[in-house]
């Protein structure tokens, strides 16, 4: 099964305009963390943004915040004020708990082209 | 600070061949992961080391596969007799030393099997 799940291929935004990235994950362990990450097309992941299992707010910075709903396991990047810069691949991740492990589970990843 | 760096960038071999890859992570941090990349997929999991050991290789999809660590700050990924499935980006990554810190990666290396 699908750990993370990314149903949006590509997205389409407006310079300025917010946009959301859906993202959804499965687990039963209790601990885990999600990531955000964005692949330009020179191809290296740049970390965005974290949130822990645990944390009781939503994760924001600066442009980047993630609309975390525990309940319905989902954990959405929102992205303010678009830039031309934003377009990218995104992609969502999970590291689940376990001792011996730190590994991220990745999901197939949306492209956000902005446009002026 | 210098970032996470991966050599070669671009790596062209022939089926059969054997090749390296080298990574080389943030200053500090002990932990260090190889994923790999196909095209149009996101990054999946290969290798995941604690100092100079391996603790978690269970993403190594067969034993022509091999990462090592020596001095627990380079590592370099060996695969032998390369295939044509082989073909992807290779993309390396570092932490402090806490699990759960946040993976840093590197620019990646662009494997070509021919």
């Amino acid at each position: 099964a699908q750990k993370i799940t990314q149903t949006q291929p590509g997205m389409f935004v407006q310079e300025k305009e917010a946009v959301t990235l859906d993202c959804t994950y499965d687990t039963s362990d209790p601990s885990y963390g999600l990531f955000w990450y964005k692949q330009p097309s020179s191809g290296e992941m740049i970390f965005l943004i974290y949130q822990g299992s645990y944390d009781q707010q939503n994760a924001t910075e600066g442009r980047y915040s993630l609309n975390f709903q525990k309940a319905r396991k989902s954990a959405n990047l929102v992205i303010s004020a678009s830039q031309l810069g934003d377009s990218a691949m995104y992609f969502c991740a999970m590291r689940e708990g376990g001792y011996n492990t730190d590994k991220l589970i990745f999901g197939t990843g949306t492209r956000l082209q902005v446009f002026p | 600070g210098a970032g996470v760096s991966q050599t070669p960038s671009n790596k062209v071999t022939e089926k059969g061949k054997y090749v390296e890859l080298r990574c080389d992570p943030i200053s500090g941090h002990t932990a260090l992961y190889w994923y790999r990349q196909s095209l149009g997929q996101g990054p999946e999991f290969l290798i995941y080391f604690q100092g100079t050991g391996a603790a978690d290789d269970s993403g190594l999809p067969n034993d022509r596969f091999f990462a090592v660590r020596p001095e627990g700050s380079v590592s370099t990924l060996k695969i032998q007799r390369t295939e044509r499935g082989d073909s992807a980006v290779y993309l390396c990554a570092s932490s402090l030393a806490e699990r759960g810190e946040t993976q840093y990666f590197g620019p990646g290396t662009r494997l070509l099997v021919l």
